[in-house]
């Protein structure tokens, strides 16, 4: 499969706790993004890498949150002390390189379901 | 910031008649995309739209864009059970795309 793969797919972990999940992109993708999703809404923008830069943060993103993508390949993102607003889908998405990188569509992962008892 | 506001939210139709989810920017938009998320799964690309009055055609999916660049529709003739799923709007801002909230299509056998 040749898709964007993320791991694990299900977390439940309890309030405090620290959580990473990991997302492959596609291989010759060098654009990778993270999104959060909650029930009855569109994804919400995290971060976004180009290779291995960390180039563009949201405001959702509390210092909780960080994300890495070491060798421009694959991404984790950790959320230390979770807190039940955490729980949620988070989605990862990469893209080719084009123009500019919100020009060319993103092909989405499975994502990863969160839930913070 | 920008906004993209989607309408209606929700919309339950008998199989064969037709949907329309219409899409609203706050702002003028470079190009507008649209993805189709079926239930328990991920958003998957449809379609991109770059100029202004654009119409484009996918089997029954019929797709346009404002000619202010600032609102866009999909229309689906002839729903089908195949159908079923939330169709969302994005518009890029920077280097992200912000998504509305999405249309939820359920389709009566």
């Amino acid at each position: 499969d040749t898709g964007v793969s993320q791991d694990p797919r299900h977390k439940i972990t309890k309030r405090g706790q620290n959580v990473t999940f990991r997302c492959d992109p596609i291989s010759e993708h060098n654009r990778l993004y993270w999104y959060r999703q909650t029930l009855g809404q569109g994804p919400e923008f995290l971060t976004y890498f180009q290779n291995e830069a960390q180039l563009e943060k949201s405001r959702l993103l509390s210092d909780r949150f960080s994300a890495e993508r070491p060798k421009g390949s694959f991404s984790t993102l950790e959320i230390q002390r979770t807190e039940q607003g955490d729980s949620a889908m988070y989605l990862c998405a990469s893209s080719p390189t084009m123009t500019t990188p919100s020009s060319v569509e993103q092909y989405f992962g499975p994502g990863t379901r969160l839930t913070v008892t | 910031g920008q906004q993209v506001m989607q309408i209606p939210q929700y919309q339950h139709v008998q199989e064969g008649e037709d949907f329309t989810t219409y899409c609203n920017s706050s702002t003028t938009l470079s190009n507008i995309q649209w993805y189709k998320q079926r239930p328990g799964g991920h958003p998957v690309f449809l379609i991109q739209l770059v100029k202004s009055g654009e119409v484009k055609k996918q089997k029954r999916l019929t797709f346009q864009f404002g000619e202010a660049k600032k609102n866009s529709s999909l229309h689906i003739t002839a729903t089908q059970t195949t159908d079923v799923g939330t169709y969302f709007c994005a518009g890029p801002w920077g280097n992200k795309l912000v998504f509305g909230a999405g249309t939820i299509l359920r389709v009566k056998s």
